[in-house]
């Protein structure tokens, strides 16, 4: 089955510096994947729709210079927490869609990775 | 504006028992179901989902949902819990490619307790 891995699974950081997270799609390809995060006992909220070779689309509220978004291939996304203070420590999870089975009217299952933990000191 | 809402924020069950969780939807067009499990510090799994057709749905895990367009309900039902059912559980409603970018919208989540 589809499978999409994050790294690293956890991340501790001190205030003021960057830190990067992976997504990746390890067995299909995905032109489109999501960034969620996660608050302790709250709900996923999305941030933001990284595009294959594209700008990626900020939902209202996220600072784009602040979460660094590159899609650089059709299995790689990454974020990056750019100038991290402790009001970014979160639950980071991606999720992606497998290009090869759907098309633009099906809303495809979404195949979302382990999460990815911040904590930012 | 798509949205969703899971009344009980957590539910305590015992094994065995049966469990229902529910959910209620706005959305403007033909909804798109879901529902996921997350265990503590995992990423999403998901149970099951509604496209089209038969409005009762079957799952992974013995996990089952209902749609009922006239109550904008999607109820998730398991006839009987495992201990291993504790978790967090998350309704989401989202649209086609096209119409919605595929963004999912997620109601605030459910926590399931299992009692022995």
């Amino acid at each position: 089955g589809a499978v999409v891995s994050q790294h690293p699974s956890w991340v501790i950081c001190k205030s003021g510096t960057s830190v990067k997270i992976e997504c990746r799609s390890l067995d299909f390809q995905a032109t489109t994947m999501f960034w969620y995060r996660q608050f302790p006992k709250q709900s996923l909220m999305l941030m933001a729709t990284s595009n294959e070779g594209s700008k990626a689309t900020y939902e209202q509220g996220v600072e784009k210079d602040k979460f660094l978004i590159n899609h650089a291939s059709l299995t790689l996304s990454t974020l990056t927490v750019t100038s991290a203070h402790p009001e970014d420590s979160s639950f980071y999870i991606c999720s992606a869609r497998d290009l090869g089975r759907q098309g633009p009217s099906s809303t495809g299952e979404l195949f979302f990775g382990e999460g990815s933990r911040l904590t930012v000191l | 504006a798509q949205s969703v809402t899971q009344p009980d924020i957590h539910i305590t069950v015992s094994e065995g028992a049966s469990l229902e969780l529910r959910c209620n939807y706005s959305y403007g067009a033909t909804p798109y179901l879901f529902w996921y499990v997350q265990s503590p510090g995992q990423g999403l799994q998901l149970l099951l989902k509604y496209f089209s057709g038969d409005t009762l749905v079957q799952g992974i895990k013995g996990f089952e949902a209902e749609f009922k367009r006239s109550q904008s309900s999607f109820n998730l039902r398991k006839p009987s819990v495992h201990w291993s059912d504790a978790a967090e559980y998350f309704c989401a409603v989202g649209g086609t490619i096209k119409a919605a970018g595929n963004k999912l919208t997620f109601g605030g989540g459910t926590r399931v307790l299992v009692k022995p």
